[in-house]
């Protein structure tokens, strides 16, 4: 069956522009997370989902950063103002419930901002 | 507060050869732990977990990892290794409580490198 999608796969944007990452979770998965991986940080939560709502923002590094998920599927994360320290590979995992003890990642999006 | 701590950031081995990546949780409950292997420009795969059950733990290519609560201790091992073992691996716990939904702490990572 299809993994955890994601797009772009790559993007390279100017510093002070907004940025849109979409996610795409397993069928019927209804826990949704975003992580990053950078090089000084390593991977790190950001954000979790169950259905449309995010009980835990607490990963968001900054007002810059927000997201949504709309009909308990498709995830969006936006950075606004993007900023050279955001360059990173934003990870989205899913899973199929709150109780499930495994999550599957999508391949990332590789985010750079010069 | 709950964290993992990988011990060594790159392992080398030869082809043929044990591998060991060591990793050290921290975790004032039971622990649901798991390895993840991330191969160059790929997604992160699972390996393996533990969650309170048998505390050796079987996973995908021939690895295994045990749960030593004594020695607060999860390494993943293989008897021989494989070129394609060539990968970033990274320890993992779980957080439980409600609000926190299951989110992963992720370790530092290991690289795994091997030689012919």
């Amino acid at each position: 069956g299809a993994g955890v999608s994601q797009s772009p796969s790559n993007k390279v944007t100017e510093k002070g522009k907004d940025v849109e990452l979409r996610c795409d979770p397993i069928s019927g998965h209804t826990a949704l997370y975003w992580y990053r991986q950078s090089l000084g940080q390593g991977l790190e939560f950001l954000i979790y989902f169950q259905g449309n709502s995010a009980p835990d923002k607490s990963g968001l590094p900054s007002d810059r950063f927000s997201a949504e998920r709309t009909g308990g599927s498709v995830s969006t994360l936006t950075i606004q103002r993007t900023q050279q320290e955001d360059s990173a590979v934003y990870l989205c995992a899913s899973k199929l419930g709150q109780g499930a003890d495994t999550q599957y990642f999508g391949p990332g999006t590789r985010l750079t901002v010069l | 507060a709950q964290s993992v701590t990988q011990l060594d950031s790159h392992v080398s081995v030869s082809e043929g050869t044990p591998v060991l990546l060591r990793c050290n949780y921290s975790s004032s409950y039971s622990p649901s732990l798991f390895w993840y292997v991330q191969h160059p420009n790929k997604g992160l795969q699972l390996l393996l977990k533990y969650t309170s059950a048998a505390t050796l733990v079987k996973g995908i290519n021939g690895f295994e990892a045990e749960f030593k609560k004594s020695e607060t201790s999860f390494h993943l091992t293989k008897p021989s290794a494989h070129m394609s073992d060539a990968a970033e691996y990274f320890c993992v716990v779980r957080l439980r409580f409600y609000n926190q939904g299951g989110k992963l702490i992720f370790g530092q990572g290991t690289e795994l490198s091997v030689k012919p």
